[in-house]
């Protein structure tokens, strides 16, 4: 079951500009996650929040999380051509049985031109 | 350097045919998950491993099967019972089940000819 989803499904900036993609989800969750991944390659992990906080950066990356609303931003800052790529929001989330899953949105498509 | 080492990169199957996908991590990781992504649907959980000889369905494992029977290897079987097998698939690992990132491999591309 897709619990992530994505907004907007496709962004296309210029190289200096910033983005933000937004994610939303239906229940309660663990912990939250994006994720980058380049056409035809793995995902790389970026940065985890936990359901307690509120916001966290990582370099160029700010990442909040609004559990009230079900929601979550990633904010690229000063993006380069290099920062082209999709991004994936991931809820780790219980999924019955005793296990829990993390489950992956459809995901951003970034695009920044030089 | 540790990581995640998916082989082959691009496989080809024939209608009928079981191929098996490998995956092998150095991390020492406990936890390891096979992932499905097909265009514009994302990832979904096929199968996945929180301690060796031990393995749970995901989302969508009819016509997949899996073993773990040592902590680096996860292979991935898509059986001729898979029907729409072509897609892109995805390895990933974390130390423990909950509350880390995971690692991911570079993908086995898998075709039906």
């Amino acid at each position: 079951s897709q619990q992530g989803e994505e907004d907007p499904q496709a962004l296309s900036i210029q190289e200096g500009e910033n983005a933000t993609m937004n994610c939303s989800y239906k229940t309660s969750i663990n912990n939250l996650q994006w994720y980058r991944q380049n056409s035809g390659r793995g995902l790389v992990h970026l940065i985890l929040i936990r359901s307690n906080e509120r916001e966290k950066h990582s370099g160029r990356l700010r990442v909040t999380l609004d559990t009230s609303k079900k929601s979550s931003s990633l904010l690229i800052t000063a993006s380069r051509a290099a920062d082209t790529a999709s991004y994936f929001c991931a809820t780790d989330a219980y999924s019955g049985a005793g296990s829990y899953q993390l489950t992956f949105g459809k995901g951003t498509k970034l695009s920044v031109i030089p | 350097d540790g990581g995640i080492t998916q082989s082959p990169k691009y496989l080809f199957r024939k209608e009928g045919q079981n191929v098996t996908l490998s995956c092998e991590q150095n991390l020492n990781h406990d936890a390891m998950y096979w992932y499905r992504q097909d265009p514009g649907q994302g990832l979904r959980l096929i199968y996945y491993s929180q301690i060796v000889n031990d393995f749970q369905k995901g989302d969508i494992a009819e016509g997949y099967s899996v073993s773990r029977e040592k902590k680096e290897s996860f292979p991935l079987t898509v059986t001729s019972a898979q029907k729409n097998p072509t897609a892109f698939y995805l390895c990933a690992s974390s130390p423990g089940a909950r509350g880390y990132g995971y690692t991911f491999g570079s993908g086995t591309r898998l075709t039906v000819v």
